[in-house]
């Protein structure tokens, strides 16, 4: 089955370590994106990727670091910079094309203790 | 400054009734919307999407209106059903290939 796997579902960092979220996806999408949710915040954008070796900042980059080394990858590192990285983090992609949806993983809640 | 908005945070609806949830939004270059569905501690899930050429789209109990002129959509859920109890992204793009642009989401309730 097509589909975007993020793992873990659930992480503990302790305060000043980085820590490496994943993401697969195995539906040749070219476009892929990292969103932070918050409550009361909605979804909002840290980075994406267009192509490989290729990627962008979004709204609320700081803090934060990707790689995009092969079509299917596209892990988002928390550093130790973030200042409140305790959040639930969305990965997604897309088809490199207009008006087409955006299609989710089921996330990953990063909580620091 | 937020693009897209969702102006009210939480709904309440009876089983059977019609709920509509409601976004705005501020760029005239957006010309593509979507809605999604989420449940707690999952992805967001996409429900139905309209391009600016229509002011109407249908998919079962789901239809979205656009209003370009007011810069406003809302998607009609009718009969709402106590699984439609969920939070209601409104998202947007414009005309170039950039990432959607969320609002903050509805907190939808239908009740039994």
């Amino acid at each position: 089955d097509g589909g975007i796997t993020q793992s873990p579902k659930y992480l503990f960092r302790k305060e000043g370590q980085n820590v490496t979220l994943s993401c697969e996806q195995n539906l040749n999408h070219d476009a892929m994106y990292w969103y932070r949710q918050d409550p009361g915040q909605g979804l909002r954008l840290i980075y994406y990727s267009q192509i490989v070796n290729d990627f962008q900042k979004g709204d609320i980059a700081e803090g934060y670091s990707v790689s995009r080394e092969k079509k299917e990858s596209f892990p988002l590192t928390v550093t130790s910079a973030q200042k409140n990285p305790t959040a639930f983090y969305l990965c997604a992609s897309s088809r490199q094309a207009r008006n087409t949806e955006a299609f989710f993983g089921q996330g990953t809640r990063l909580t620091v203790v | 400054d937020q693009q897209v908005k969702q102006n009210s945070p939480s709904l309440s609806v009876q089983e059977g009734r019609i709920s509509i949830l409601n976004c705005d939004y501020t760029n005239s270059m957006f010309d593509y919307f979507l809605w999604y569905k989420k449940y707690p501690a999952e992805g967001p899930t996409f429900l139905i999407s309209i391009s600016s050429i229509k002011d109407k789209n249908e998919d079962g109990r789901f239809t979205v209106f656009l209003n370009k002129s007011a810069k406003h959509l809302s998607l009609h859920i009718v009969p709402s059903q106590p699984g439609d109890s969920a939070v209601y992204f409104c998202a947007a793009s414009d005309t170039g290939n950039t990432p959607l642009v969320f609002g903050k989401g509805t907190r939808l309730s239908v009740i039994a």
